[in-house]
């Protein structure tokens, strides 16, 4: 079963505009990471956010977590075309293991 | 370092035959997983070891998959029979403890 859902399952917007990706998850987290996939290729990550964090930033990325509302979001600034991916968000709840989410399609319109 | 490694990149097979996929992970890491990857049911965690050991292998759908890892550098995802059904990406994946994985670039299923 899917623990962490993203929101929403598909998003295009044009180069320069910012991205903003959501995901939601059931139970208690040890920590939330995020990983994207570019077409034919494995996961890559992204950023990992424990649970006693709250925003954590990475270049034009931001992530934030709010555990009270068991969701989290990534926020993509000056979108470019090459940011055109899947991106998948996964909890940790048990220590090592992650359960992925069925991730967001985000198109990046040059 | 490369990279988890993984082989065949491709692989095409006849349903009922017997079909081994290969992993390196990268070294050191303590964890190593395995997944599936389907249009339908997304990305499947099928089990995991830590230091050689399986942990978890309560995502491994039927008795003909098998997975071992004899050492710290290898691990082989085994499928007997194979069946159409079996079709999709399979990844392998590294990590240190409690840290981000790292993905193998996947082997391609088809059975027919």
């Amino acid at each position: 079963s899917q623990q962490g859902e993203e929101d929403p399952q598909a998003l295009s917007i044009q180069e320069g505009e910012n991205a903003t990706m959501n995901c939601s998850y059931k139970t208690s987290i040890n920590n939330l990471q995020w990983y994207r996939q570019n077409s034919g290729r494995g996961l890559v990550h992204l950023i990992l956010i424990r649970s006693n964090e709250r925003e954590k930033h990475s270049g034009r990325l931001r992530v934030t977590l709010d555990t009270s509302k068991k969701s989290s979001s990534l926020l993509i600034t000056a979108s470019r075309a090459a940011d055109t991916a899947s991106y998948f968000c996964a909890t940790d709840n048990a220590g090592n293991m992650l359960t992925f989410g069925g991730g967001t399609r985000l198109m990046v319109k040059p | 370092d490369a990279g988890v490694i993984q082989s065949p990149r491709h692989e095409v097979t006849e349903m009922g035959q017997e079909v081994t996929l290969r992993c390196k992970p990268i070294s050191g890491h303590d964890y190593l997983f395995w997944y599936r990857q389907t249009m339908m049911r997304g990305l499947e965690l099928l089990i995991y070891f830590n230091n050689n050991v399986p942990i978890d292998d309560s995502g491994m759908p039927e008795d003909r998959f098998s997975a071992k890892m004899p050492n710290a550098s290898f691990s082989t995802l085994k499928i007997q029979p194979s069946e159409p059904r079996d079709s999709a990406v399979y990844f392998c994946a590294s990590s240190f403890p409690g840290s981000e994985q790292y993905f193998g670039p996947g082997t391609r299923l088809t059975v027919t």
